[in-house]
C-alpha cells in the first residue's frame, strides 16, 4: 500500500513569492494534518483537516492556509513568503481525527532565497 | 517556555554505550507519550511509546514519571544505525490535539 506522499520534494521560491504543497493521504485516511520543522527545531504543528474541514491550527500568521478536497488529498499554501518560511513541511495523515497515530510523508523541503 | 524540552545533544558516543535522554512535559493533560526518530533530511518514524510502567523494546527502554512530567529513553549497546535524532513527542496538544515535538536531540555513535 503507498504511504503519504508529497510534492514536490524539494523547492526554491523568493521572498515575497507565493508556495503550494501537495499531500495524499494513504487510502482511507480522511485526516490530514500539516506541520513545519525548521532546521534544528522538532515539527510544529501547522493544521489540522478532516472531513474537509479545518479542525486544528498552530500559531501560523494568516499567510498560511489549507484545503482538503473530496479525496481527502490536500493542499498548503503559503504568501508572501519570507526567509524565515524555510523549513520542512511534513504532511500527517490518520484514519481518525482524534488520534496520535499519525503516519507521515517524506515532506517537502522549501528554500527561500 | 516550550511544551516539550528536550537536550539538544549532540550526543557523540562510541559504539557499545548505554546513552540516555530527558524530555520534560509542561501540559499535565497529555496522555500519550513517544519517541520518535529522525534521520537526517527525512520525516520522523514512531520509534516507541512510552508508558508509566516503563517499556522495552529492545535495545531501547523508554520511562515516563507523570508526577515529574518527565520523559525518558535509554538506549543499550549503540550501534551505529543508531545515528539519528531523537524527537520526545506528547499528545494532546491544547485543543489542537495535535502532536507536540520537543526540538530533538541528536545521537552520533562512532566507530
Amino acid at each position: 500500500d503507498a504511504g503519504v506522499t508529497q510534492s514536490p520534494t524539494h523547492l526554491i521560491k523568493t521572498r515575497g513569492q507565493h508556495v503550494t504543497l501537495r499531500c495524499s493521504p494513504i487510502s482511507g485516511h480522511k485526516s490530514v494534518s500539516w506541520y513545519q520543522q525548521v532546521l534544528g527545531q522538532g515539527p510544529q504543528f501547522i493544521f489540522q483537516y478532516y472531513e474537509k474541514e479545518e479542525r486544528g491550527r498552530g500559531n501560523f500568521p494568516d499567510r498560511f492556509s489549507a484545503r482538503q478536497f473530496p479525496n481527502y488529498s490536500s493542499e498548503l499554501n503559503v504568501n508572501a513568503l519570507l526567509l524565515g518560511d524555510s523549513a520542512l513541511y511534513l504532511c500527517a495523515s490518520s484514519l481518525l481525527r482524534d488520534t496520535y497515530e499519525q503516519y507521515f510523508g517524506p515532506g517537502t523541503r522549501l528554500t527561500v532565497t | 517556555r516550550k511544551e516539550v524540552e528536550q537536550d539538544p545533544g549532540p550526543f557523540n558516543v562510541p559504539e557499545g554505550a548505554t546513552v540516555a535522554f530527558n524530555c520534560t512535559y509542561s501540559n499535565s493533560a497529555s496522555q500519550s507519550f513517544f519517541w520518535y526518530r529522525q534521520d537526517c533530511r527525512k520525516e520522523p518514524k514512531l520509534l516507541m511509546s512510552v508508558y508509566s510502567s516503563g517499556n522495552e523494546d529492545g535495545r531501547f527502554t523508554a520511562q515516563l514519571n507523570r508526577a515529574s512530567q518527565y520523559i525518558s529513553l535509554l538506549i543499550r549497546d549503540s550501534k551505529l544505525s543508531d545515528s539519528a535524532t531523537y524527537l520526545c513527542v506528547v499528545y494532546p496538544s491544547g485543543s489542537a490535539r495535535q502532536l507536540t515535538f520537543g526540538s530533538g536531540t541528536q545521537l552520533t555513535v562512532l566507530p
